[in-house]
């Protein structure tokens, strides 16, 4: 089957420490995306991607990186200079940039 | 600036009422525009899309959203509404570009009453 996967969907870590949060797509999908999802905000964009090698910041890019060596797998990494990284997070992918995207699971990620 | 509003935070209808969530989008060119649909701890699922032509789509599980082009609106709609369609409802918008980037509401939380 054709989807997103996102894993692992729960993960708990101690404040200071970074962690990447890893994303799967076997849809031949050109652009990947990550957004962080908080209670009443929606959806925000952290980075995009609409091509291998190649990445944007999003709206709230301060505190984490991405890598897209290829084409199937967009990973995030939250650092510890994410203020307040405990939130759901999102990947999504879709055919090219600004089309309609398909989302995995997420991952909910909880800093202690 | 790209945006997307969605003026209505939490909504509670009827089993078997209409329902209207309202969208109204910023962008400085044609968009793409889209509704997803959540239910909670999940991932997002598309419901419909507007890209050109006819300003009145439908979508599935019964749902129609109407482009206004004059209001910047793109309002969902379904005659009926079902206590399975209890969720969160996004509104999001991109554009033509494969440079674009998809920009999504706050979203609206429709409860239904029995």
């Amino acid at each position: 089957d054709g989807g997103i996967t996102q894993s692992p969907k729960y993960l708990f870590r101690k404040e200071g420490q970074n962690v990447t949060l890893s994303c799967e797509q076997n849809l031949n999908h050109d652009a990947m995306y990550w957004y962080r999802q908080d209670p009443g905000q929606g959806l925000r964009l952290i980075y995009y991607s609409q091509i291998v090698n190649d990445f944007q910041k999003g709206d709230i890019a301060e505190g984490y990186s991405v890598s897209r060596e290829k084409k199937e797998s967009f990973p995030l990494t939250v650092t510890s200079a994410q203020k307040n990284p405990t939130a759901f997070y999102l990947c999504a992918s879709s055919m090219e940039g600004g089309t309609e995207a398909f989302f995995g699971q997420g991952t909910r990620l909880t800093v202690v | 600036a790209q945006s997307v509003t969605q003026p209505d935070i939490h909504i509670t209808v009827s089993e078997g009422a209409s329902l209207e969530l309202r969208c109204n989008y910023s962008y400085g060119a044609t968009p793409y525009l889209f509704w997803y649909v959540q239910s909670p701890g999940q991932g997002l699922q598309l419901l419909l899309k507007y890209f050109s032509g006819d300003t009145l789509v439908q979508g599935i599980k019964g749902f129609e959203a109407e482009f206004k082009r004059s209001q910047s609106s793109f309002n969902l709609r379904k005659p009926s509404v079902h206590w399975s369609d209890a969720a969160e409802y996004f509104c999001a918008v991109s554009g033509y570009s494969s440079a674009s980037k998809i920009i999504f509401g706050s979203g609206t939380r429709l409860s239904i009453r029995p």
